[in-house]
């Protein structure tokens, strides 16, 4: 299995312009985790998928994020429009849940987005 | 009071040390609990899960948890400057699979 896969791994845009981080899942995963790492606030949780709903948004930080999972394997999280303090590492993860435990999160290579 | 707390280092330990990190959380509930290792520009990494009381080994190292007191605890024997990191720990919230995080661990250990 090759693992969570997103893409682009780096990104740069002006602010103002439209950014959409794609993410697919590992076979057999149901559920997903989109992340944003910064030196300040450290890993944070914007929105976790399970079986292709959204269960919980409340980190987004505001409208102009909004996350998707179109199919069982795929999920995109788009900010329109992009801000300068939007600037960080996005993260995706997923797992399969199981009814008793939760199960080990796996994370993909990331994507650095940088707004100027 | 932040829902998993740790310090935030750095932590150095000469090599061949014990490095102990230490973790606490908020959630009574929590039932599920991982160490997760982050090298700098790279991504958190598993390296070890826990689910009960007690302690957990895995090579060099040993998860310990302590639900009555709310910590959980990740041991490194023999550390080596490879494990030179920060290392995350995420604890679920009991309310449907959602893994919170630490601010993390900087670990450095010197030659």
């Amino acid at each position: 299995d090759a693992g969570v896969i997103q893409s682009p791994r780096h990104e740069v845009t002006e602010m103002g312009q439209e950014v959409t981080l794609r993410c697919k899942l590992i076979s057999g995963h149901n559920s997903l985790f989109w992340y944003r790492q910064t030196m300040m606030r450290g890993l944070e949780l914007l929105i976790y998928f399970n079986n292709n709903v959204p269960i919980d948004d409340s980190g987004m930080p505001e409208d102009r994020f909004s996350a998707k999972m179109p199919n069982a394997s795929f999920s995109t999280l788009k900010i329109q429009p992009s801000e300068p303090r939007d600037s960080a590492v996005y993260f995706c993860a997923s797992s399969r849940d199981t009814p008793l435990l939760n199960t080990e999160a796996f994370f993909g290579q990331g994507t650095r987005l940088t707004v100027v | 009071q932040k829902e998993v707390e740790q310090n935030s280092g750095p932590l150095s330990v000469p090599e061949g040390a014990i490095a102990s990190l230490n973790c606490t959380y908020s959630d009574r509930g929590s039932q599920s609990f991982f160490w997760y290792r982050q090298y700098s520009g790279k991504s958190p990494e598993l390296i070890m899960s826990i689910y009960s009381n007690g302690d957990k080994e895995d090579g060099r190292f040993t998860a310990q948890l302590n639900k009555a007191s709310q910590y959980v605890s990740l041991l490194i024997r023999d550390s080596q400057p490879s494990d030179s990191a920060t290392y995350l720990c995420a604890v679920d919230n009991n309310a449907g699979n959602m893994l919170t995080f630490g601010g993390g661990t900087r670990l450095m250990v010197k030659p």
